[in-house]
């Protein structure tokens, strides 16, 4: 079966940790994206990837990293750095290559939470 | 700063009735403007998406309407069911330039359907 999988579904962070989220896709897709969803207001995009070895911010990374090492995964870094890190964090993946209309398809999150 | 706006907040709508909910954007460079549904704890999945070069687009009970002289576009549920109750994210991109769908998503619907 094809598709997106996070882990965990929750994590929690203790004050002055690093936490990785991670996020796998087997639907052969060039582009993955990673986002953050606070409640009322909507999804941001943190970071995404075209393709391997690359990667550009988006509208919020600042506390944040990844990496794109392989095709199949996109591991997002939450830092120290981030202070208010409490969201719910999904990862979405697309065909990329330039083609168009083509869909992003989404994992089912991973809620993270400050201890 | 790219925005779309997205309007009610929540809505509340008897079974069978038609729920709408109305986004309007800013940019004219976006060209492609598709809808989530997302139940809680799950991530987002794509419902329907139009381009602008039509005005109205259907796929079973779900309708979007396009308006490209006002910026505006919205989604229709026909016939809708308590199953239907869930948030529902407008969003947009310029694919034809990036072509790999960097979405700018709306705040979110959330929607209740009463039977």
């Amino acid at each position: 079966d094809g598709g997106i999988t996070q882990s965990p579904k929750y994590l929690f962070r203790k004050e002055g940790q690093n936490v990785t989220l991670s996020c796998e896709q087997n639907l052969n897709h060039d582009a993955m994206y990673w986002y953050r969803q606070d409640p009322g207001q909507g999804l941001r995009l943190i970071y995404y990837s075209q393709i391997v070895n690359d990667f550009q911010k988006g509208d919020i990374a600042e506390g944040y990293s990844v990496s794109r090492e392989k095709k199949e995964s996109f591991p997002l870094t939450v830092t120290s750095a981030q202070k208010n890190p409490t969201a719910f964090y999904l990862c979405a993946s697309s065909i990329g290559r330039g083609r168009k209309d083509q869909p992003q398809h989404f994992g089912d999150g991973t809620r993270l939470s400050i201890l | 700063q790219q925005q779309v706006k997205q309007s009610p907040q929540s809505l509340i709508v008897q079974k069978g009735g038609i729920p709408i909910i109305n986004c309007a954007y800013e940019n004219t460079a976006f060209d492609y403007f598709p809808w989530y549904q997302q139940f809680p704890g799950k991530g987002p999945a794509l419902l329907i998406a139009i381009r602008p070069d039509v005005s109205e687009k259907k796929e079973g009970r779900f309708t979007i309407s396009f308006n490209k002289s006002a910026k505006q576009f919205s989604l229709h549920i026909m016939d809708s069911q308590p199953g239907d109750s869930a948030t529902y994210f407008c969003a947009a991109s310029n694919v034809s330039n990036f072509g790999n769908e960097k979405l700018t998503f709306g705040t979110g619907t959330r929607l209740t359907i009463i039977p």
